[in-house]
């Protein structure tokens, strides 16, 4: 599975979009990009996923570039609860998941 | 349904004792996975099944270390002759065979070995 890149922490103020970028420069062309996330104590969330078209759902938004290389996920209105380590990870369907470090993403009210 | 459910939450056991966790799957989820988290980092994956067959086993799962799913259910991770170094939360998370969905994961047993 292709490896990713992630900052190690971001801020975001309440209310504000937060953007959380993942580099995935030797993605192949039959795996998808996956987001969870993990508040602290519980076990991961999954959030979303794609493979070349941007995607919404209830949760977030995922922008993957043209040349799918990289990719944002977008919580449109972060509030306090949405503090959790987030990480991103790409891989084929049907595969093993592997989890890297993640972003840690703080919510400052 | 209520999702994936692990037992015990919380153990606490003496070095040298032997421990066994429960991972419960959402019912029509043939895959099963389990994976080991210390403070700090990701989840590091241990081992999945499909249905009753162990399909991947990583070499982080030491001899100590056994897991089964005898009826393609239910899951049991043991770790005999626990040391402190096993001290971890250990995930179980379920998915169906070959989804681009993801998986859904319990909120796993957190062991301390003292």
């Amino acid at each position: 599975d292709a490896k990713t890149t992630q900052p190690t922490s971001m801020d975001c103020a309440e209310g504000r979009a937060a953007n959380l970028p993942c580099n995935h420069s030797t993605i192949s062309g039959n795996e998808y990009v996956y987001w969870y996330r993990q508040i602290h104590s519980q076990g991961p969330q999954y959030i979303i996923h794609g493979l070349k078209n941007n995607e919404t759902n209830e949760m977030a938004s995922l922008i993957i570039t043209e040349d799918r290389k990289s990719s944002t996920l977008i919580l449109p209105h972060a509030t306090l609860r949405d503090t959790a380590v987030y990480y991103c990870i790409v891989r084929t369907g049907g595969f093993k998941t592997i989890f890297g470090a993640g972003t840690r993403l703080f919510v400052k009210a | 349904d209520t999702g994936v459910s692990q037992n015990p939450r919380h153990k606490i056991t003496k070095r040298g004792q032997n421990v066994t966790f429960r991972c419960d799957p959402i019912s029509e989820h043939n895959r099963l996975y389990w994976y080991r988290q210390t403070l700090g980092q990701g989840p590091e994956f241990l081992t999945y099944f499909q249905n009753e067959a162990q399909l991947e086993k990583s070499r982080l799962l030491s001899d100590r270390f056994s897991a089964e799913r005898p009826k393609g259910s239910f899951s049991t991770l043991e770790i005999q002759r626990t040391e402190q170094g096993d001290s971890a939360m250990y995930l179980c998370a379920s998915s169906l065979e070959r989804t681009v969905f993801g998986y859904t994961f319990g909120s796993g047993t957190r062991l301390t070995v003292v």
